[in-house]
Order: C-alpha cells, then structure tokens, then sequence
C-alpha cells in the first residue's frame, strides 16, 4: 500500500521568511514519481513539480526548490522569501508503477502573513 | 487551451436526493480521474477512465457512485441516493494518453458538494 504522510497541518509564517513544508511518503514500488499541488482560495489543484523516483537532485524554481531524499523517504518543499500570494493548501503526492492514482497527503495549509 | 472544467461548482441537495456531477477533461486527454476530499482529509483516488473504459475503479465507496464517460469526452458521477457522509469537494483531472505514470494530472477548480 503507498502511503504520503505531511505531519504539518497549518503553518503560519510572515512575510519574507522561508518555510519548508514536509512529505514523507511509503510505497513497495520501486519506480515512482511524487508530486506537489498547490490549492490556493479559488479552489483548483495547481501542480507544481514532478520527480521520479530514479533522480535524486534537488531543484530549483525561482523561490521554490524541493529537496528529494530516497534515504528518509521525504520529498521536502522550501519557499524562500515567502509572499502573502503563497498562502495556499500544498499537497504532497505520490504515483506508483501502475500508473494511474495519485495517492495524497492530509495537505498543508500555509498563510503568510504580511 | 482550456482546462479541466467542472459543473456544478457548488451543490446543496438533501439527503437521499440525487446528484450528478460533471467533468470536462482537456480536449485530447485520454485519461480522466475523480477524486474526492471529505472534510478536510486527505484527497482520495474514485476512479479512472482511459477513453471510455474504467481503467480502475477501486476508490468507489459504493454502489450509490456511478461514473459515466460516454464517447472518451466529458464524465459525469452520479450519487444515488446521496447520504451525510457524501459531503465534500469532488476534483476532476485529466492527463495525457501514454507514460501514464510520468505525465502530471491537470486538476478541475472541483464541485463542492453537501448533503443536509
């Protein structure tokens, strides 16, 4: 059974501070792919970043970067220099070999305060 | 290119009532998916149709779900009859045919549902 667990439910930062938002995540497949949503108020799933399971270098995009770790399961999600505008619910989610479902964490909601 | 649409955005009907929602994939998707997000827990996998055929259905809770995908084009989920614990936001995605795993799902803005 896969299995994404984001421990954070609600974070709440201020305005230019940088926030990591965890995902940990179980699966006995041995080629998978993860993935971040972002949900901000109009309600729609915005995705974000895609990673197999077979390329462990972080990346980069503008403030956003993630650092994928095989070792301890986790596939973190940093932003840098946080804005009001990034104030969303983020979801961490994981898809197997049969390809198909995406399994989903509980989601995290973010609020940055300006 | 337009994206994921979803009617209704909201729907308020009374328990055992019947509802049917609406997803209009993006024009080429093969692959269309319904999830469901149940007072704020997680979003759950329904199923998932590659053209018209239901590729996995192991997410339906029950009988009272029924999901159409006439022609490959838009779906629809009735719930018949709908019950308390049906409340929720339904999403739509689609994504494109081939490497299925690899290619992102393109979600709907979803349809709020509450059963009273």
């Amino acid at each position: 059974a896969q299995k994404v667990t984001q421990a954070q439910t609600e974070i709440s930062v201020v305005e230019k501070e940088d926030v990591t938002l965890d995902c940990v995540y179980e699966t006995r497949d041995t080629t998978y792919y993860l993935f971040w949503y972002k949900q901000p108020p109009s309600g729609e799933l915005v995705f974000l970043i895609r990673r197999n399971s077979f390329d462990e270098q972080n990346e980069i995009s503008g403030r956003y970067s993630w650092n994928f770790q095989k070792s301890t399961s986790s596939f973190n999600f940093t932003i840098t220099a946080s804005q009001v505008v990034d104030s969303a619910v983020y979801f961490c989610a994981l898809r197997g070999t049969s390809y198909g479902k995406l399994t989903f964490g509980q989601g995290t909601i973010l609020t940055v305060h300006p | 290119e337009a994206g994921v649409t979803q009617f209704p955005s909201h729907s308020v009907i009374e328990k055992g009532q019947t509802v049917t929602l609406r997803c209009d994939p993006i024009s080429g998707h093969d692959n269309l998916y319904w999830y469901r997000r149940v007072m704020g827990k997680e979003i759950k996998f329904l199923l998932h149709f590659v053209k018209e055929s239901k590729q996995d259905e192991s997410g339906m809770p029950n009988n009272r779900f029924l999901a159409e995908r006439t022609g490959g084009t838009y779906s629809t989920l009735k719930v018949q009859p709908a019950e308390l614990e049906d409340s929720g936001v339904y999403f739509c995605a689609s994504s494109r045919a081939g490497q299925g795993a690899r290619n992102e799902q393109f979600f709907g803005p979803g349809t709020r549902l509450t059963v009273l």
